[in-house]
């Protein structure tokens, strides 16, 4: 079975300071992994994913996540963060085995920057 | 390609009734997901389809809940004999087969939230 943990269930954090939103997992099998986030009153939305390859992966608003197999860590960055980025942050595995892609989420971080 | 929709967007009912929600997904999505996300955790995968057929159901799925997708395109989700337990906001979630291969992404619609009194 899978787990994902996130370690920091709230990260408050001022404008233009950088940010670090913690996220190990736990599994047996080889896995996927992903980022979402969460803006207030919206649904869930895909910020980014590591399938293979580079172990470093980069978002479209300057977030970026490395994947650590030895640590099982998949920790997301932001050297400068904006207002804007407040939401909540969903760390998410897909387990190789199996056919069915479900997702398996940690319990979230609530980033919150303030001016 | 408007997103994947869910209707209602809330739901207050009193224990004991029965609910049903609809997903409609993005167009040509043949992978349909129901999640399940309750107060300060992540969401929990429900089931899944693809096409018209249910191919995983989660423990959390009592005998209360049934799900189906009956031509492919929208899935409702009904719950019997409400709960105060199954308050939550209610996932749905669709996606496409990737070519290329690894995972394809799942697009999330904005949920129901159920409230059960």
């Amino acid at each position: 079975a899978q787990s994902v943990t996130q370690l920091d269930s709230q990260v408050p954090v001022f404008e233009e300071a950088p940010v670090e939103l913690r996220c190990n997992y736990s599994s047996s099998v080889s896995v996927y992994l992903f980022w979402y986030v969460q803006y207030p009153n919206q649904g869930l939305q895909l910020l980014l994913k590591y399938l293979s390859g580079s172990t470093l992966v980069e978002s479209i608003n300057g977030f970026e996540a490395e994947f650590n197999k030895s640590q099982t860590s998949f920790h997301l960055r932001k050297p400068s963060v904006h207002i804007s980025d407040t939401a909540e942050y969903f760390c998410a595995v897909i387990a190789l085995e199996g056919s069915t892609d479900k997702l398996i989420f940690g319990t979230g971080t609530r980033l919150q920057v303030f001016p | 390609d408007t997103g994947v929709s869910q209707d209602p967007r809330h739901k207050i009912t009193k224990r004991g009734q029965n609910v049903t929600f609809r997903c409609d997904p993005i167009s040509e999505h043949n992978r349909l997901y129901w999640y399940r996300q309750t107060l300060g955790q992540g969401p929990e995968f429900l089931t899944y389809f693809q096409n018209e057929a249910q191919l995983e159901k989660s423990r959390l799925l009592s005998d209360r809940f049934s799900a189906e997708r009956p031509k492919g395109s929208f899935s409702t989700l009904e719950i019997q004999r409400t709960e105060q337990g199954d308050s939550a906001m209610y996932l749905c979630a669709s996606s496409f087969p990737t070519t290329s291969g690894g995972a394809d992404t799942q697009y999330f619609g904005p949920g129901t939230r159920l409230t059960v009194l």
